[in-house]
């Protein structure tokens, strides 16, 4: 067990819907991000949050979004939902959010259908 | 894009075997982290080795690192069915967003 939690484990949901995926990182880190899994596409790397601010944004689509709460918990936003959206969405936590170890939650599988 | 590529994709061998996987990568890098990932389940950390380190033990884990190649190496030593897994490496090469490669598929038949 990492210590990151994510919530839901697995959602199935509707083309043209949106979702909410939400993640409480591992106590004491400040910095969390955001990664997609998916057959075509592998392990990349969306957005990433540290202390409330946005550090660094990846391959992240306009339709989707994401914030950090005070209580340091993140949520990613994924609206207007396209059947390639269907992936594995990971998010993850480090103490600094530079150059540490960074620790993955189990994933929320999401299918679009 | 792909920063990290590992050789082999799959690899089977038989426990008790060592099983050694390849990553090459293609700029500097701050860090390199090595993940297992069961099947559809979260990624577990293994190895942080930094840019300035060659080689990292955990266990029966050993990951090496040559920068001039670009490359880094993860064996596990006396393997296990347990051990059966995707086993991916990532590069930091920019504040701590990792890129990932394809992953190396394990099978370690009992």
């Amino acid at each position: 067990d990492s210590g990151v939690t994510q919530t839901p484990k697995h959602l199935i949901t509707a083309t043209g819907q949106r979702v909410t995926l939400r993640c409480s990182p591992r106590s004491g880190d400040l910095s969390v991000y955001w990664y997609q899994q998916s057959l075509d596409q592998g392990l990349q790397f969306l957005i990433q949050y540290y202390n409330g601010e946005e550090r660094a944004k990846g391959n992240i689509l306009e339709r989707f979004s994401a914030q950090q709460f005070p209580d340091l918990h993140s949520e990613l936003n994924l609206s207007s939902l396209e059947l390639g959206d269907s992936a594995l969405y990971f998010c993850a936590s480090s103490v600094r959010g530079d150059q540490d170890t960074i620790y993955f939650g189990e994933g929320s599988w999401l299918t679009v259908v | 894009s792909q920063q990290g590529e590992e050789d082999p994709q799959a690899l089977s061998i038989q426990e008790g075997e060592n099983a050694t996987m390849n990553c090459s990568y293609k700029t500097s890098i701050n860090n390199l982290q090595w993940y297992r990932q069961n099947s559809g389940r979260g990624l577990v950390h293994l190895i942080l080795i930094r840019s300035n380190e060659r080689e990292k033990h955990s266990g029966r884990l050993r990951v090496t690192l040559d920068t001039s190649k670009k490359s880094s190496s993860l064996l596990i030593t006396a393997s296990r069915a347990a051990d059966t897994a995707s086993y991916f490496c990532a590069t930091d090469n920019a504040g701590n967003m990792l890129t990932f490669g394809g992953g190396t598929r394990l099978m370690v038949k009992p």
